[in-house]
């Protein structure tokens, strides 16, 4: 039983292609992260997702598109991809105000070649 | 930037307790610590969470010192699963900000049989 689980674990694709990434939770919490970790290791926030509403964007290009159809799920969808959008990109969960912390997925480790 | 400073290493022995510490001398009097830890390939795991007073859970202890302007995780009897990169973190509570947690290096340890 998956708390988080994204899809796919593996994606390789070309430069300029068009691709998405699915997470779900099955935890009932209330709100959704996506983050970026590139080489260096460094975990970045990108969206977050409270009831719907897009209540985190930092300084992401618009390329990156967060698509919440409800609570349970957050996918991202990326347009015209680029080298440098090569990462392991996680999805997470948590309850805003209950501070016990976010659950993780398993992360979606994307090439562009 | 992250709020805390983290040594970017370090050895444990089997069986024994391991003890990592982390600065946060600018934390405010709101914002809580947070310990997660990223085994190889995984996604974050959440392990414990403090404002002012000691905590303690099946996984870890923290001990917040009084000024709250350090911390140590304390792992009673390391294992070899235990080998992951641990990562302090200050919780920033705001509207704007959502809770967001911001990540640094985090330290890297790695218990040695």
């Amino acid at each position: 039983d998956t708390a988080v689980s994204q899809t796919p674990k593996y994606l390789v694709t070309q430069m300029g292609n068009d691709k998405s990434i699915k997470c779900e939770q099955n935890l009932g919490h209330d709100t959704m992260y996506w983050y970026k970790q590139d080489s260096k290791k460094f975990l970045k926030i990108m969206f977050s997702y409270n009831n719907k509403e897009l209540i985190i964007n930092e300084t992401v290009p618009n390329r990156f598109s967060p698509k919440s159809p409800d609570k349970a799920h957050l996918n991202l969808h990326i347009n015209s991809l680029e080298l440098g959008d090569s990462a392991v990109y996680f999805c997470a969960s948590s309850n805003r105000d209950r501070g016990y912390g976010y659950t993780f997925g398993s992360g979606t480790r994307l090439t562009v070649v | 930037d992250a709020k805390t400073t983290q040594p970017p290493s370090m050895d444990c022995a089997e069986g024994r307790a391991a003890n990592l510490p982390c600065n946060h001398s600018t934390i405010s009097g709101n914002e809580y610590v947070y310990w997660y830890r990223q085994i190889h390939s995984q996604g974050p795991q959440y392990i414990i969470h403090g404002l002012k007073n000691n905590e303690t859970n099946e996984m870890a202890s923290l001990i917040i010192t009084e000024d709250r302007k350090s911390s140590t995780l304390i792992l009673p009897h390391a294992t070899l699963r235990d080998t992951a990169v641990y990562y302090c973190i200050v919780r920033v509570a705001s509207v704007d900000s959502n809770y967001q947690l911001i990540w640094g290096a985090g330290t890297k340890l790695i218990i040695k049989p």
